[in-house]
């Protein structure tokens, strides 16, 4: 059972055009972070929001965290061909003791053409 | 530093064979996690260890899967006998033990069943 499902599935979009990524769950994460994938490779961070409400930048990327910690969203302006890969949003919970579990969301492909 | 080292990159075996995949973490990483990745979706989390400790393995199928990760470094993720359903990324993953840490993945070995 995938805890979080990202939505849109899949997105092709022209350079310049502007996108949002949602990331929804019904269980309360302790911290969120947003990945980014590329063919053959590992996925890769790209941020950490920890508290609700939290918004972070990274160049022409804003990420939200929800009050509730119970979602997220990715916007990108402008974007660039560079910017297509596979974006994962991964919450993770922490017991009291041992590491925190890191669950993935289903994915959302992004596909930038010029 | 050196990044998660996995082998090998890809393997095709015959259905009801048995394969074996290895993990070397990043150095100082105490937990460790294996990912099942099937094309274009989310990683699926199989096992988490936690030095050699499993924390979580509740999805890992295991009347087929097992995994170890004998002296707290190196881990192998075996699968006997394989199912054509079990063609797949396989991903390695380390992370400090602290909640919001980031987790490092390896490039993945890319299973196709026959």
């Amino acid at each position: 059972t995938q805890l979080l499902e990202q939505s849109p599935q899949f997105l092709s979009i022209q350079e310049g055009e502007n996108l949002t990524v949602y990331c929804n769950s019904s269980s309360v994460f302790s911290s969120l972070q947003w990945y980014r994938q590329e063919p053959g490779e590992g996925p890769v961070l790209l941020v950490t929001v920890v508290t609700g409400g939290e918004v972070k930048k990274l160049k022409r990327l804003t990420f939200q965290f929800g009050d509730a910690r119970k979602d997220s969203s990715l916007h990108i302006t402008a974007a660039q061909p560079g910017d297509t890969g596979l974006y994962l949003c991964a919450g993770a919970r922490t017991s009291t003791g041992t590491a925190s579990k890191l669950t993935f969301g289903t994915g959302t492909r992004l596909q930038v053409t010029l | 530093e050196a990044g998660v080292a996995q082998s090998p990159r890809y393997k095709i075996i015959e259905k009801r064979q048995s394969v074996a995949f290895w993990c070397n973490p990043i150095s100082g990483h105490a937990t460790l996690y294996w990912y099942q990745q099937i094309l274009g979706q989310g990683p699926k989390l199989l096992i988490q260890f936690q030095n050699n400790g499993v924390v979580d393995d509740s999805q890992l199928p295991k009347d087929r899967f097992s995994a170890e990760r004998l002296k707290g470094v190196d881990s192998t993720l075996k699968i006997q006998p394989a199912k054509l359903e079990d063609s797949a990324v396989y991903l390695c993953a380390s992370r400090h033990p602290q909640g919001a840490a980031e987790a490092f993945f390896g490039q993945g070995t890319r299973l196709t069943v026959v």
